[in-house]
């Protein structure tokens, strides 16, 4: 079993539907990274959080401790948004972040 | 765009060949990654660098040999690479090697080994 599971693997959706990507851990964590990846390859590092919930435009992201559970949010979803949306919790004193396998998003027009 | 940049974008090498990727970032970060990620699958650490010495190496075998120079800059030298090495190398920063410091990622080197 992984130590991350993202679900849905892959969503599809039509514009301006409301999308929700979840993410369960087994492991204590320090925090919780929701990275998004373009088919180009880079990544860009949407939200880092340890508790609470947190907000950037049309994204929210949020994560229950005691659950082991996080969910990335994506209000009124565009073709843009289409990505890979990567769950990594940070855990350990090294620093090593472990991935979860990815959401392959596809918002259609 | 991002604030760590990765050149080359794209690197066709054959087996007995020597290159490097390089990695450069002018953030003040003094924690620096390497990832290595094959096709439809998540990142893999390879490298950290925490201020400009070696402190994680993930058992990656020695014809990948990391070097940091400076606190900017970060290269991964490939020497007699194998196929199976052909991936997306991923470079990442952060201000320090601890739980309140986000990752920067690069845009990847695409590394092809023929």
């Amino acid at each position: 079993k992984n130590e991350v599971e993202q679900s849905p693997q892959n969503l599809t959706a039509q514009e301006g539907e409301f999308i929700t990507i979840n993410c369960s851990y087994s492991v204590g964590i320090s925090a919780l990274h929701w990275l998004q990846q373009h088919p180009g390859g880079g990544i860009v590092s949407l939200f880092m959080l340890s508790s609470g919930k947190k907000k950037h435009g049309r994204l929210i992201a949020t994560i229950n401790i005691q659950e082991k559970h996080s969910s990335l949010h994506i209000t009124a979803s565009h073709p843009r948004d289409s990505a890979v949306y990567i769950c990594a919790v940070l855990s350990g004193s090294a620093r090593q972040l472990t991935f979860g396998s990815g959401t392959q998003l596809t918002v259609l027009p | 765009d991002t604030e760590v940049t990765q050149t080359p974008k794209h690197l066709v090498m054959g087996m007995t060949n020597k290159k490097s990727l390089k990695c450069e970032q002018h953030m003040g970060h003094r924690a620096m990654y390497w990832y290595k990620q094959k096709a439809k699958k998540p990142p893999e650490l390879m490298f950290v660098y925490s201020y400009e010495k070696l402190s994680i190496n993930e058992s990656v075998p020695s014809r990948f040999s990391p070097e940091c120079p400076n606190s900017s800059l970060l290269n991964l030298h490939l020497h007699a690479l194998q196929p199976e090495d052909s991936a997306l190398y991923l470079c990442a920063s952060s201000h320090k090697v601890d739980r309140d410091s986000p990752l920067h990622f690069g845009n990847g080197t695409r590394l092809t080994v023929t």
